[in-house]
This record gives structure tokens, sequence and C-alpha cells, in this order.
């Protein structure tokens, strides 16, 4: 079974640049998670989907963060402009409903210069 | 609201050892309980899951328990070794919202 795929892996913008990352969930998932974790701390939730509607976007900066999951299948999450503090790894994962267990991706390493 | 507390912080052991890292949570309606490991640089890898009318949930040397009504779960890793150093997580879903709440995380370091 294919695991959940992100891309890039690593990115480097400078601030106030534009990025987006990408996250295809493992089949049959309905559940989809974008989290950004900051060096040395845990993971914080930025928005959660349930198949494409959003069911907790409470802690997304949405003045410069968004995020989209056509079709109720991958996803892209997007920052414009970046700040320093941006810099950190942006963690997609998606669960089954049944289960409620969490697959992650290898994440994508964002740097802010 | 709920809290998710892991302690200790970080933990150092020589190889060998059996060890238990704690999770405390302060509200007992979860949906489950999971379990993580975090390598340096790396994505969250699960190890464990139990749902809510489970008790525990084994998988080779790593044994999670949980016990909703004190609101804790344990992860005992028995004969550690120094290919288990990393950051274990532990995270409760909730069975009102599907949100997921986190602890703060175990580093654990395996002396040789």
């Amino acid at each position: 079974e294919a695991g959940v795929a992100q891309s890039p892996r690593y990115k480097i913008i400078e601030k106030r640049q534009s990025v987006a990352f990408w996250c295809n969930p493992i089949s049959g998932h309905a559940t989809l998670y974008w989290y950004q974790q900051i060096l040395g701390q845990g993971p914080k939730l930025l928005i959660q989907f349930q198949n494409n509607g959003v069911v907790d976007d409470s802690q997304l900066p949405k003045d410069r963060f968004s995020a989209e999951r056509l079709k109720g299948v991958d996803s892209t999450l997007k920052i414009q402009p970046a700040k320093l503090e941006d810099s950190a790894v942006y963690l997609c994962a998606s669960s089954p409903r049944n289960t409620g267990e969490l697959f992650f991706g290898e994440g994508s390493r964002l740097t802010v210069l | 609201k709920q809290e998710v507390t892991q302690i200790p912080a970080a933990l150092s052991v020589p190889e060998g050892e059996n060890l238990v890292l704690n999770c405390s949570f302060t509200d007992s309606a979860i949906y489950n309980l999971q379990w993580f490991r975090q390598d340096p640089g790396k994505g969250l890898t699960s190890l464990l899951l139990i749902q809510s009318s489970q008790r525990e949930q084994t998988s080779g040397r790593l044994n999670a328990s949980l016990d909703k009504s004190s609101g804790r779960s344990t992860l005992y890793i028995a004969a550690s070794q120094p290919g288990d150093s990393a950051t274990y997580l532990c995270a409760v879903l909730m069975d009102s919202n599907y949100q997921l709440i986190w602890g703060a995380g175990t580093k654990l370091i395996i002396k040789p």
C-alpha cells in the first residue's frame, strides 16, 4: 500500500515570496491533515479536511496561508507571502474514518531567508 | 479543553534497559490514542494505536496500555537498543469532533 506522498521535500525561499506544498493521501482515506512542526516542538494542526470539507482551520493564519482539497483526494497548502517564522516542516497526514489512525508523509521542510 | 502531557520530556538510559514513557490526558472522551516515533529531520511513524475500547496493544518490543478512567497511557519498551533513540509522541483523537490533541513528546536517548 502506498503511503502519504508529499512534495517538495525541501524548499528554500526568501521572505515575502510564495510557496506551495502538495500532498497525496493514502487511497480511500477521508480525513487529511496539514501540520506545521517547528524544530524542537510538537506538530501544530493547521487544517483538517473531511473529504473536501474543512473540519478545523482555527489555527491557520488565513491572512497568508490557504489550503484546498479538490475532489476530496489530494491537497495543496500555500503560503503567500512567507515570513521568517514560517520556517518549519509541513507534515501531511491522512486517516481512514473507521480507525482514526494517522499516517504521515515524510514532510516538506521550508526555510525562509 | 483536552490537555495531553508527556513526562519526562527527556530520558537517557543505558542500552538493554526496559523503560516506560508516560502520556496523560484530562478528558477521557477519546476515540483512540496513538503513539508515534520521530527521528531527527524525519516525519512521524505510527507505532501503536489503541482504540478507546482496548486496554493495550503490542508490537514487537513495544507495548502500549490505555486506562481511560485515569487518563493515562504508557509505552513500554523492552530491551532498549541505540536504534530506539528518537522522540516519542502520543496523541489522542477526540470523540466529539475528531480533533487530534498532541503531547509535547519525550526525547529518548539510548546509550550504547
